[in-house]
């Protein structure tokens, strides 16, 4: 499986944008990248995924390398509600796998007030 | 409102005995599965189930036994034979089993074995 690379932690202020990276240098022409993130204690929950475009919906933007190997998860005002593990993580439509979510260990993003 | 329910939230049993986790989805979703979280890790697959009535192992099966008797809901049984049972469970169900699907997530159980 392709292998994604993410920061351990990012901090960021209340009401400012926030960037979160993703590695992913192994790619493949198939694997769209997905975001997920989990708030403390909870389950995580879906923010985002594309293919090759950028990607808006009203969670956060997807922004993504003309190559494809990095991306960018974009928060566009960080409030404290968003303090939780981000996830990056490659799906392959046509990888033949169980269908299941392959989470690394993430970014753990605080939000200070 | 549609929705994964776990419970309970939080369990605590005695080493040696069988656990039974319960996880409801109303979503209408035909595949559901099952993950295991460590302190600090990211998730790790026990079983899946892409239809009623029939179920898969995932990475980390060994010490656990699922059923898929009916569509909205599909328990989890740790058993003794589990080496190290206290973890976060998390149930998650999505339209299908597929790369693409987005997968919706309960609240999770943690499992704590004295």
């Amino acid at each position: 499986d392709a292998k994604t690379t993410q920061p351990n932690s990012m901090e960021s202020n209340e009401e400012e944008p926030v960037h979160l990276p993703c590695n992913h240098s192994t790619i493949s022409g198939t694997d769209y990248i997905h975001w997920y993130r989990q708030l403390p204690s909870q389950g995580p929950e879906y923010v985002i995924h594309g293919l090759t475009s950028n990607v808006n919906n009203r969670m956060a933007s997807l922004a993504i390398a003309e190559d494809r190997k990095s991306s960018t998860l974009i928060l566009h005002r960080a409030t404290l509600r968003d303090a939780a593990v981000y996830y990056c993580i490659l799906r392959d439509p046509y990888g033949g796998s169980q269908g299941n979510l392959i989470f690394g260990k993430g970014t753990k993003l605080s939000v200070k007030p | 409102d549609g929705g994964i329910t776990q419970s309970p939230k939080y369990l605590f049993r005695k080493e040696g005995q069988n656990v039974t986790l319960s996880c409801e989805q109303n979503l209408n979703h035909d595949a559901m599965y099952w993950y295991r979280q460590d302190p600090g890790q990211g998730l790790r697959l026990i079983y899946y189930s892409q239809i009623v009535n029939d179920f898969q192992k995932g990475d980390i099966a060994e010490g656990y036994s699922v059923s898929r008797e009916k569509k909205e809901s599909f328990p989890l049984t740790v058993t003794s034979a589990q080496k190290n049972p206290t973890a976060f469970y998390l149930c998650a169900s999505s339209i299908m089993v597929s790369e693409l699907n987005e997968q919706f997530f309960g609240p999770g159980t943690r499992l704590t074995v004295l």
